[in-house]
């Protein structure tokens, strides 16, 4: 398996609280994506990133924010979190024109 | 019409059995097709590529047709184990498109005893 991994693997927060979801590779792969996947909505993107500081909004980012300072570290903010947030979050990564590869996911709960 | 789309299923098939899925796609510029397979609760995992001479790996064939512009999965002799969520995933054209790939919303595969 791609080394890829999510943390936390869970998480409840309550609504209005910050919240940071963090993807880290050991492959040195340019490119890395937060998704999320809901019922009746399939896996849907939210940020992408197509190098160190190089991001760019996918089709549902309202709510989000990301940054990559480095190459092995792309992190999803949620500066206040909502119940229409609650997701799973899956972070992918890959090369040009390779398939993705995702880590494990993250369960997020907003209450 | 949506960027990909799958029929929902689900799929009810017995042991044995050969079935076939599609996924169509909107954009007649997308360079690369795959076939992911995601169980309950988990990621989704590569199944295979999809070439434009078609391609087989195992009981898995998958074919792209780019004039009616779909792809296709078809799953011979199927296995209990084969139950699972098929996604096909399409990436854009070229520039900034090509950096994003975009999911059909899956469909649901159940084989039977």
């Amino acid at each position: 398996d791609a080394g890829i991994t999510q943390s936390p693997r869970h998480k409840v927060t309550e609504t209005g609280t910050p919240v940071t979801l963090r993807c880290h590779q050991t492959e040195n792969h340019r490119y890395m994506y937060w998704y999320r996947q809901d019922p009746g909505h399939g896996l849907r993107l939210i940020h992408y990133s197509y190098g160190v500081k190089d991001t760019d909004k996918g089709e549902v980012s309202d709510g989000y924010s990301v940054s990559r300072s480095k190459t092995e570290d792309f992190l999803l903010t949620l500066e206040s979190a909502t119940s229409s947030q609650t997701s799973v979050y899956f972070c992918a990564i890959r090369e040009d024109y390779s398939p993705l590869h995702f880590g494990n996911g993250t369960r997020l709960t907003v209450t | 019409r949506k960027e990909v789309e799958q029929d929902p299923g689900p799929f009810n098939v017995p042991e044995g059995a050969t079935v076939a899925f599609n996924c169509t796609y909107s954009n007649s510029a997308s360079q690369s097709f795959f076939w992911y397979r995601q169980d309950c609760r988990k990621e989704p995992k590569l199944l295979m590529s999809v070439y434009s001479s078609g391609n087989e790996d195992g009981r898995f064939t998958a074919q792209l047709n780019r004039a009616s512009q779909y792809i296709s999965l078809l799953i011979r002799d199927s296995k209990l184990s084969d139950s699972a969520t098929y996604l096909c995933v399409v990436n854009g054209d070229s520039g900034a498109g090509s950096y994003q790939l975009t999911f059909g919303k899956g469909t649901k595969l159940s084989v039977i005893p």
